[in-house]
Formats: structure tokens, C-alpha cells, sequence
């Protein structure tokens, strides 16, 4: 059975920090990784992640995968406000894609 | 473009009671379609996929089924409601097993089961 588990489930900061959320997958047949960030509805897509090592970027956000290691991180550089909401992980194949529990991130004044 | 479909947004229904949630995608041919439902506050719980029509994998067994009767058409039935069933149920599609893309979702639906 595939398997997504991320950490922290929730995390408080102020704005202006940075903080990293995890992403550790067990997956048969694995061929990406993916990220998303749900505010209220659907989630929004964030990156697609298929090769190791290889940082990607969206402004204050970036993803990493290790397929070694098994995991992914997302960091969020200076928070704003507008960063809180529920992060997404999700280990896809070719046929289906398994999501983790999901960190709820707030961001306090 | 492609667009995704789910409806209805809102849905009260009693114990016992039939349900069906319909999701259509449009602008894309053979997509996989997925179902998910999702706690408050939580991760998504994949429930059913579909790699074609007539062709459903379930993952959790619950007294929920699913069909596709058509290449972009995604049901989500259930003849009895629990109070279990109630959550925010999530439709979503992809490109087919040759490309590595990301994936669509509609909009939700809000069940509430009293």
C-alpha cells in the first residue's frame, strides 16, 4: 500500500520566518512527487518534482526530492500572512496519486 | 483549456438516504479521474481511480462505489448514507499514464450527513 506522511501536522510562526515542511513517501512505481497549498476549496499546485537534487523555485517557495532518502522538503522563506494554509504532499505513478496528512501552516503577525 | 466540473457544492443528506456526485472534465481525452474525500483540516484520502471507462480501483473499502460511464464522466455513489460519509469529497484528473503532470481539481463538494 502506498504510503505519504508529512511533518509537522501543524506549525505556528510569525511572519518574516522561514520554516520547512517534510515529505517522506513509500510509493510503488514512483515517478514524481508533487506539492500543493489549500487555502479554502481546491488545492492550488505548487512544483512537480521527478529528479533528485534538483532545486526548484516560485518566489519565497522551493522543493527539493531525494528519491535515495525517499523525501521531500518545501521551505517558505520570509512568511506572509497569506502563507497560511494547508500544504500538500503528494507521491504520484502512472496511475494514481496518494496524498499525505497535510501540514496546517498559520502565520501570526 | 481544460476545465473540471463537481457538483453539487453543498449537500445535506439524511442517514440512509442515496447519494450521487457527479464530475465531468472537458478540453482533455482519456484522462485518469480521481476521487478523494478530505476530514477538516487534513490530508486527502484517495478513495477511487480511474485509468478509463469502466475501469475503477478502489483503495478504502466503505460503502461508496464509483463509475465512469463515460471517458470524462466520474460518479460517486452510495445507496445508504453513514454519518461516517460526511466530509468534503474532491474530484480531480490528470493526463494519461504517458505524461508526469500535475493534478486538476474541482471545486468540492461539502457533504454533511444528519
Amino acid at each position: 500500500e502506498d504510503k505519504v506522511v508529512q511533518s509537522p501536522l501543524s506549525l505556528v510562526v510569525h511572519e518574516g520566518d522561514t520554516v520547512t515542511l517534510n515529505c517522506s513517501y513509500e510509493v510503488t512505481n514512483f515517478r514524481s512527487l508533487l506539492w500543493y497549498k489549500q487555502e479554502k476549496k481546491a488545492p492550488t499546485f505548487l512544483f512537480m518534482l521527478t529528479s533528485s537534487g534538483i532545486e526548484k523555485k516560485s518566489g519565497r517557495l522551493s522543493s527539493i526530492l531525494d528519491k535515495k532518502e525517499l523525501f521531500s522538503i518545501l521551505n517558505i522563506t520570509a512568511t506572509q500572512t497569506g502563507d497560511s494554509a494547508v500544504y500538500l504532499c503528494a507521491g504520484g505513478t502512472a496511475s494514481k496519486l496518494t496524498f499525505g496528512t497535510g501540514t496546517r501552516l498559520q502565520v501570526t503577525l | 483549456s481544460q476545465t473540471i466540473h463537481q457538483w453539487p457544492a453543498t449537500l445535506v443528506q439524511p442517514v440512509g438516504s442515496p447519494l450521487s456526485l457527479e464530475c465531468t472534465v472537458e478540453g482533455t481525452s482519456n484522462p485518469n479521474l480521481y476521487w478523494y474525500r478530505q476530514a477538516a483540516g487534513r490530508g486527502l484520502q484517495l478513495l477511487f481511480y480511474s485509468v478509463g471507462i469502466g475501469q475503477i480501483s478502489s483503495e478504502v473499502p466503505q460503502n461508496l462505489s464509483a463509475s465512469r460511464p463515460q471517458d470524462r464522466q466520474f460518479i460517486l455513489s452510495s445507496k445508504k448514507l453513514l454519518l461516517s460519509d460526511s466530509g468534503f469529497y474532491l474530484c480531480a484528473w490528470t493526463l494519461g499514464p504517458s505524461v508526469n503532470t500535475e493534478a486538476f481539481f474541482g471545486q468540492g463538494t461539502r457533504l454533511t450527513v444528519v
